[in-house]
């Protein structure tokens, strides 16, 4: 069965805190490994993986994936406050009916006190 | 540029009501249409897929039914809703090869 897992499941920290969350994954036939931030609702896009060893960065943010090891982190440098919000991992799995369908993990809440 | 739309946003039934969620998406054309539910304190479970007009592949099996009467428009059904059919239920759309997925903003739905 497909499975992603996150870790740690919530995390409390104070603003300038670096923090890194980890997501770790066994899928048949993977394609890409996505990170997603939702706030109240809808998840937005963050970081999309496919290669491993390549860091992906975006500001503050950056993501990089490991395909040996099953495995990927996304850090968070100097946190604000407007960095609370649910971080989700999903893994796409290729072939076939699979075609663009994730799975997703259970999710890390992150609260950054001010 | 492309918009997803869901409503309602919250929705209150009591047990053994029908349900109707929808969801269209303008600016784009053959989406690929997913619907997800997210319970309290898990992550997002796929319900339905749909890559095409009148295609619906169900992931689990449940209460809940998709269709697809148009090419940008995905409607989640239920005759009769049960107490744990309650949870966030997502709205998402991709195109192409680039998996992607952009959400609507959710339906909140409680089932008392």
């Amino acid at each position: 069965e497909d499975k992603v897992v996150q870790s740690p499941l919530s995390l409390v920290v104070h603003e300038g805190d670096t923090v890194t969350l980890n997501c770790s994954y066994e899928v048949t036939n993977f394609r890409s490994l996505l990170w997603y931030k939702q706030e109240k609702k809808a998840p937005t896009f963050l970081f999309m993986l496919t290669s491993s060893g390549i860091e992906k960065k975006s500001g503050r943010l950056s993501s990089i994936l490991d395909k040996k090891e099953l495995f990927s982190i996304l850090n968070i440098t100097a946190t604000q406050t407007g960095d609370s919000a649910v971080y989700l991992c999903a893994v796409e799995y290729a072939g076939g009916t699979s075609y663009g369908k994730l799975t997703f993990g259970q999710g890390t809440i992150l609260t950054v006190h001010p | 540029s492309q918009t997803i739309h869901q409503w309602p946003a919250t929705l209150v039934q009591p047990v053994g009501s029908p349900l109707s969620l929808e969801c269209t998406v303008e600016g784009t054309s053959n989406p690929n249409l997913y619907w997800y539910r997210q319970a309290a304190g898990r992550g997002l479970q796929l319900l339905f897929y749909s890559v095409g007009i009148g295609q619906i592949s169900s992931e689990v099996p449940q209460n809940l039914s998709a269709s697809r009467p148009q090419d940008r428009q995905f409607i989640l059904s239920s005759k009769k809703l049960l107490l744990s059919d309650s949870g966030f239920y997502l709205c998402a759309w991709s195109v192409g090869v680039n998996e992607k997925l952009f959400f609507g903003s959710g339906t909140q739905l409680s089932v008392l």
